[in-house]
């Protein structure tokens, strides 16, 4: 009963290749985000969904482009790979009202070589 | 310009003391959540601790206390009796407004001494 969950957790690949990262939530929130952690451990915004609408679309290379199939799914796919896009991604999702709390999911590390 | 600040890249406290985690922030939005992240080495992200800029009274969660000024633009984190267990990363963010993203401080890498 995880309530953000992402895959893969680890994802291995090289240089030029594209790869998918899913994630599903159960927690019937509306918002979804997608968070890039570096290797200094910032964390960064990059994408936002509302009930399927893209609504925040930080300064990120067009290679990245989330797809939100649904309220509940929040996928992020990348082309033409390269070695600065490795880090480490949490997708997360917001509920509306009250405390807007933030669930994140368990992320997933992205090794480019 | 930054707008959550974390000066202390790294900590030490022994275990059992109490041990504060400063950040700092900056909003001209009157409405606003400010969120505590620990992130033990295993990656994942946990949340702590949340405040409200309306809230009254410092929030309070079993052994995590927000220390927050509203006026000094504060919400420093403090944690008693700390445990082994407590050594991670600590991530304090913020939400402007009523929804929408969190943005993060550079985090502070807290080790707890046996």
């Amino acid at each position: 009963d995880t309530a953000v969950s992402q895959t893969p957790k680890y994802l291995v690949t090289q240089m030029g290749n594209d790869k998918s990262i899913k994630c599903e939530q159960n927690l019937g929130h509306d918002t979804m985000y997608w968070y890039k952690q570096d290797s200094k451990k910032f964390l960064k915004i990059m994408f936002s969904y509302n009930n399927k609408e893209l609504i925040i679309n930080e300064t990120v290379p067009n290679r990245f482009s989330p797809k939100s199939p649904d309220k509940a799914h929040l996928n992020l796919h990348i082309n033409s790979l390269e070695l600065g896009d490795s880090a480490v991604y949490f997708c997360a999702s917001s509920g509306t009202g009250g405390f807007y709390g933030y669930t994140f999911g368990s992320g997933t590390r992205l090794t480019v070589v | 310009a930054q707008k959550i600040t974390q000066t202390q890249p790294g900590m030490f406290v022994q275990e059992k003391e109490a041990v504060t985690l400063d950040c700092t922030y900056d909003t001209s939005d009157p409405s606003y959540g400010l969120f505590w992240y620990k992130q033990p080495s295993s990656g994942e992200m946990i949340f702590l601790i949340y405040q409200g800029s309306y809230d009254q009274q410092n929030a309070t969660e079993g052994r995590y206390s927000l220390n927050f000024q509203k006026a000094r633009k504060s919400a420093n984190l403090v944690i008693s009796a700390s445990q082994l267990g407590d050594s991670a990363m600590y991530f304090c963010a913020m939400r402007e407004g009523q929804g929408g993203k969190l943005i993060f401080g550079q985090g502070t890498e807290l080790s707890v001494k046996p």
